[in-house]
């Protein structure tokens, strides 16, 4: 069974730009959620989405958006970019998405904003 | 919002030592626990977790243990190897599926 996919891997955008990262689950799996992973911030929950419905979000701007489709896959979208949003963006993805469910991480889109 | 706090953020030991790694959360509701462990480049990987109704869980030379009264928990590797160093990130989940995870503590094992 694949594991978790996001691409691109790597991008590099300049400030005031916007970016969309994807996120495909794991088959099967209904839910994703996405974290921003910094070195001096850790791994910070943004949101999750289940069945097309963010269920989740954390304390990120409205900058900071995201969507789920029918078959699953997530996409999330930053807009007007900052240089303090150079991170690693993980996405994971989860079976049924409600409690005690075992997150899946995919390898990340580290993101350069220059 | 909910914090998970984890300490030490540093821990270097000997190989063939234990290590112990604390979390401590704020949310009484949350009732799932999982560690995960991220080598250089790499995504986290669990590699252990806990449930509320468990207070200890063992796998091999790893266990974590669980205080819901006093909310922290641990864990605890033993016979440490030196493919052991890693970041190893705590968590909790509040909220259905929203997991706050701890800043990490980086681990060497020192041959």
């Amino acid at each position: 069974k694949a594991g978790v996919t996001q691409t691109p891997r790597y991008l590099i955008k300049t400030r005031g730009q916007q970016v969309t990262l994807s996120c495909s689950p794991i088959s099967g799996h209904r839910s994703v959620s996405w974290y921003q992973q910094t070195p001096g911030q850790g791994l910070q929950f943004l949101f999750e989405y289940f069945s097309e419905t963010q269920r989740n979000k954390g304390n990120f701007p409205g900058r900071f958006s995201g969507r789920q489709f029918s078959n699953s896959r997530s996409e999330m979208n930053v807009s007007t970019l900052e240089l303090g949003d150079s991170a690693l963006y993980l996405c994971a993805s989860s079976r049924v998405g409600g409690v005690q469910n075992e997150q899946f991480f995919g390898p990340g889109t580290r993101l350069t904003v220059l | 919002g909910e914090n998970v706090e984890q300490h030490p953020s540093t821990l270097s030991v000997q190989e063939g030592d234990s290590a112990v790694i604390k979390c401590t959360y704020s949310d009484s509701a949350s009732n799932y626990f999982p560690w995960y462990k991220q080598e250089l480049g790499k995504r986290p990987q669990l590699i252990i977790d806990i449930r509320s109704n468990v207070g200890e869980k063992k796998d091999q030379r790893i266990a974590v243990t669980l205080n819901k009264t006093a909310k922290h928990f641990s864990l605890h590797i033993t016979e440490t190897q030196p493919e052991d160093s890693a970041v190893y990130f705590c968590a909790a989940l509040y909220n259905n599926n929203d997991m706050r995870f701890g800043a990490g503590t980086r681990l060497t094992v020192k041959p």
